[in-house]
Protein backbone atom coordinates (compact mmCIF):
# COMPACT_ATOMS: atom_id res chain seq x y z
CA UNK A 1 0.00 0.00 0.00
CA UNK A 2 1.57 3.03 -1.56
CA UNK A 3 0.33 5.56 0.75
CA UNK A 4 2.70 8.39 -0.78
CA UNK A 5 3.17 8.50 -4.35
CA UNK A 6 5.75 10.35 -6.00
CA UNK A 7 4.79 10.03 -10.16
CA UNK A 8 7.47 12.08 -11.63
CA UNK A 9 11.03 9.54 -11.55
CA UNK A 10 12.63 12.97 -12.48
CA UNK A 11 12.23 16.22 -13.28
CA UNK A 12 14.18 18.77 -16.03
CA UNK A 13 14.16 22.49 -15.41
CA UNK A 14 16.79 25.25 -16.47
CA UNK A 15 18.39 27.28 -14.07
CA UNK A 16 16.21 30.47 -13.04
CA UNK A 17 13.22 28.66 -13.89
CA UNK A 18 10.72 27.20 -11.44
CA UNK A 19 10.56 23.65 -10.23
CA UNK A 20 7.71 22.05 -9.35
CA UNK A 21 7.70 18.41 -7.53
CA UNK A 22 3.92 16.87 -7.03
CA UNK A 23 3.22 14.62 -3.94
CA UNK A 24 -0.07 12.58 -3.56
CA UNK A 25 -0.95 10.81 -1.17
CA UNK A 26 -4.33 8.59 0.31
CA UNK A 27 -4.09 8.61 3.86
CA UNK A 28 -6.23 11.33 4.72
CA UNK A 29 -4.88 11.02 8.03
CA UNK A 30 -2.00 12.47 7.48
CA UNK A 31 -1.93 15.89 9.57
CA UNK A 32 1.38 16.79 8.26
CA UNK A 33 3.89 16.82 5.65
CA UNK A 34 7.37 17.18 4.93
CA UNK A 35 10.08 17.66 2.00
CA UNK A 36 13.59 16.21 2.24
CA UNK A 37 16.63 16.86 -0.32
CA UNK A 38 19.22 13.96 -0.67
CA UNK A 39 22.18 14.26 -2.76
CA UNK A 40 24.21 11.23 -3.81
CA UNK A 41 26.32 8.83 -1.43
CA UNK A 42 24.84 11.74 1.56
CA UNK A 43 21.24 10.75 3.98
CA UNK A 44 18.16 12.67 3.16
CA UNK A 45 17.89 15.74 4.61
CA UNK A 46 14.94 17.93 6.35
CA UNK A 47 13.96 20.98 3.81
CA UNK A 48 10.58 22.13 4.79
CA UNK A 49 7.07 20.99 6.24
CA UNK A 50 4.05 21.73 6.04
CA UNK A 51 1.10 21.13 8.62
CA UNK A 52 -2.68 20.02 7.20
CA UNK A 53 -4.01 22.90 8.75
CA UNK A 54 -2.05 25.21 6.55
CA UNK A 55 -2.30 25.27 2.82
CA UNK A 56 0.90 27.23 2.30
CA UNK A 57 4.31 27.43 4.01
CA UNK A 58 7.22 29.63 2.49
CA UNK A 59 10.61 29.71 3.63
CA UNK A 60 13.15 31.04 1.49
CA UNK A 61 12.84 30.07 -2.05
CA UNK A 62 11.35 27.10 -1.38
CA UNK A 63 7.17 26.77 -0.96
CA UNK A 64 5.00 24.28 -0.66
CA UNK A 65 1.45 23.92 -0.88
CA UNK A 66 -1.11 21.48 -0.02
CA UNK A 67 -4.81 20.74 -1.44
CA UNK A 68 -6.61 18.45 1.18
CA UNK A 69 -9.54 17.95 -1.28
CA UNK A 70 -7.21 16.94 -3.90
CA UNK A 71 -4.73 14.91 -1.10
CA UNK A 72 -1.98 16.39 -3.38
CA UNK A 73 1.16 18.45 -2.50
CA UNK A 74 3.67 20.41 -4.36
CA UNK A 75 7.28 21.86 -3.86
CA UNK A 76 8.28 25.16 -5.54
CA UNK A 77 11.57 26.22 -5.84
CA UNK A 78 12.21 29.50 -7.77
CA UNK A 79 14.34 30.46 -9.15
CA UNK A 80 16.06 27.04 -9.30
CA UNK A 81 19.84 27.02 -9.06
CA UNK A 82 22.17 23.95 -9.88
CA UNK A 83 22.98 23.03 -6.27
CA UNK A 84 19.13 21.66 -6.22
CA UNK A 85 19.97 18.85 -8.60
CA UNK A 86 18.90 16.51 -5.84
CA UNK A 87 16.36 13.72 -5.14
CA UNK A 88 13.76 15.04 -3.48
CA UNK A 89 11.47 13.02 -1.07
CA UNK A 90 7.76 13.41 0.15
CA UNK A 91 6.83 12.14 3.90
CA UNK A 92 3.56 11.67 5.31
CA UNK A 93 2.90 12.10 9.19
CA UNK A 94 0.98 11.46 11.58
CA UNK A 95 1.08 13.57 15.02
CA UNK A 96 1.81 11.18 17.81
CA UNK A 97 2.66 8.53 15.61
CA UNK A 98 6.51 8.00 14.86
CA UNK A 99 6.44 6.35 11.57
CA UNK A 100 6.28 8.25 8.64
CA UNK A 101 5.53 7.03 5.08
CA UNK A 102 8.02 8.45 2.44
CA UNK A 103 7.10 8.76 -1.37
CA UNK A 104 9.69 7.30 -3.95
CA UNK A 105 11.47 10.03 -4.51
CA UNK A 106 11.48 12.62 -7.99
CA UNK A 107 15.40 13.14 -9.22
CA UNK A 108 15.56 16.99 -10.04
CA UNK A 109 18.27 18.08 -12.37
CA UNK A 110 18.96 21.81 -12.75
CA UNK A 111 20.69 22.74 -16.13
CA UNK A 112 22.91 25.44 -16.75
CA UNK B 1 26.91 19.21 17.02
CA UNK B 2 27.66 16.02 15.95
CA UNK B 3 24.96 14.61 13.71
CA UNK B 4 23.48 10.86 13.32
CA UNK B 5 26.79 9.31 12.23
CA UNK B 6 26.96 5.70 10.79
CA UNK B 7 29.69 3.17 10.15
CA UNK B 8 30.96 1.96 7.60
CA UNK B 9 29.96 4.08 4.30
CA UNK B 10 30.47 1.20 1.72
CA UNK B 11 30.92 -2.63 2.77
CA UNK B 12 31.11 -5.64 0.20
CA UNK B 13 30.36 -8.81 0.67
CA UNK B 14 29.33 -12.36 -0.39
CA UNK B 15 26.52 -13.98 -0.13
CA UNK B 16 26.02 -16.00 3.01
CA UNK B 17 28.41 -13.99 4.89
CA UNK B 18 27.34 -11.71 7.90
CA UNK B 19 27.57 -7.92 7.90
CA UNK B 20 26.89 -5.09 10.27
CA UNK B 21 26.17 -1.82 10.71
CA UNK B 22 26.43 0.44 13.21
CA UNK B 23 24.59 3.70 14.26
CA UNK B 24 25.36 6.92 16.79
CA UNK B 25 21.77 8.65 16.63
CA UNK B 26 22.44 12.53 17.76
CA UNK B 27 22.62 13.07 21.50
CA UNK B 28 19.32 13.32 23.08
CA UNK B 29 17.22 11.54 20.29
CA UNK B 30 15.01 9.36 21.93
CA UNK B 31 13.65 7.65 18.48
CA UNK B 32 16.03 5.62 16.00
CA UNK B 33 15.08 4.44 13.07
CA UNK B 34 16.87 1.93 10.06
CA UNK B 35 15.42 2.35 7.10
CA UNK B 36 16.46 0.29 3.69
CA UNK B 37 16.44 2.42 0.52
CA UNK B 38 16.60 0.07 -3.15
CA UNK B 39 17.87 2.08 -6.31
CA UNK B 40 15.07 4.50 -7.48
CA UNK B 41 13.29 3.77 -4.29
CA UNK B 42 11.90 5.65 -1.34
CA UNK B 43 13.78 4.47 2.15
CA UNK B 44 11.31 1.73 3.48
CA UNK B 45 11.44 1.62 7.78
CA UNK B 46 12.92 -2.22 8.98
CA UNK B 47 12.46 -0.90 12.86
CA UNK B 48 11.79 1.51 15.00
CA UNK B 49 13.24 1.69 18.70
CA UNK B 50 11.98 4.50 21.23
CA UNK B 51 15.00 4.50 23.77
CA UNK B 52 16.35 0.60 23.85
CA UNK B 53 12.63 -0.89 23.01
CA UNK B 54 12.26 -2.04 19.78
CA UNK B 55 8.35 -0.42 18.76
CA UNK B 56 8.17 -1.51 15.09
CA UNK B 57 9.72 -4.08 13.41
CA UNK B 58 7.21 -5.44 11.63
CA UNK B 59 9.11 -4.95 8.22
CA UNK B 60 11.90 -6.40 9.54
CA UNK B 61 12.65 -10.00 8.07
CA UNK B 62 13.66 -11.64 11.64
CA UNK B 63 14.64 -14.52 9.94
CA UNK B 64 18.28 -12.80 8.36
CA UNK B 65 18.03 -9.12 10.41
CA UNK B 66 18.84 -8.62 13.80
CA UNK B 67 18.99 -5.42 15.63
CA UNK B 68 19.88 -4.03 18.62
CA UNK B 69 19.94 -0.96 21.01
CA UNK B 70 21.93 -0.76 23.95
CA UNK B 71 21.63 1.75 26.50
CA UNK B 72 19.06 3.58 24.16
CA UNK B 73 21.86 5.50 22.26
CA UNK B 74 24.23 3.24 19.83
CA UNK B 75 22.27 0.67 17.46
CA UNK B 76 23.55 -1.93 15.25
CA UNK B 77 21.51 -3.97 12.15
CA UNK B 78 23.32 -7.12 11.55
CA UNK B 79 21.96 -9.63 8.76
CA UNK B 80 23.12 -12.63 8.87
CA UNK B 81 23.37 -14.60 6.12
CA UNK B 82 23.43 -12.07 3.40
CA UNK B 83 21.47 -12.67 0.00
CA UNK B 84 22.29 -10.73 -3.47
CA UNK B 85 18.59 -9.33 -2.51
CA UNK B 86 20.01 -7.52 0.36
CA UNK B 87 21.88 -5.00 -2.00
CA UNK B 88 20.83 -1.83 -1.39
CA UNK B 89 21.50 1.43 1.21
CA UNK B 90 20.87 1.33 4.49
CA UNK B 91 20.00 4.51 6.61
CA UNK B 92 20.19 5.43 10.53
CA UNK B 93 17.84 8.79 11.56
CA UNK B 94 17.06 9.77 14.64
CA UNK B 95 14.71 12.16 16.19
CA UNK B 96 13.30 13.54 19.28
CA UNK B 97 9.90 12.09 20.57
CA UNK B 98 7.86 14.89 18.86
CA UNK B 99 9.10 14.77 15.01
CA UNK B 100 7.10 17.34 13.80
CA UNK B 101 7.74 19.80 12.56
CA UNK B 102 11.20 18.83 11.79
CA UNK B 103 11.40 15.49 10.44
CA UNK B 104 14.27 12.98 11.07
CA UNK B 105 17.93 13.56 11.17
CA UNK B 106 19.71 11.00 8.53
CA UNK B 107 23.24 9.41 8.62
CA UNK B 108 24.95 9.47 5.39
CA UNK B 109 23.97 5.46 5.19
CA UNK B 110 25.89 2.39 4.28
CA UNK B 111 26.16 1.00 0.85
CA UNK B 112 25.94 -2.38 0.88
CA UNK B 113 26.86 -4.70 -2.21
CA UNK B 114 26.22 -8.22 -1.99
CA UNK B 115 27.90 -10.69 -4.51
Amino acid sequence: DQQVKQNSPSLSVQEGRISILNCDYTNSMFDYFLWYKKYPAEGPTFLISISSIKDKNEDGRFTVFLNKSAKHLSLHIVPSQPGDSAVYFCQGGIQGAQKLVFGQGTRLTINP
Amino acid sequence: EAGVVQSPRYKIIEKKQPVAFWCNPISGHNTLYWYRQNLGQGPELLIRYENEEAVDDSQLPKDRFSAERLKGVDSTLKIQPAELGDSAVYLCASSPRQVWPYGYTFGSGTRLTVV
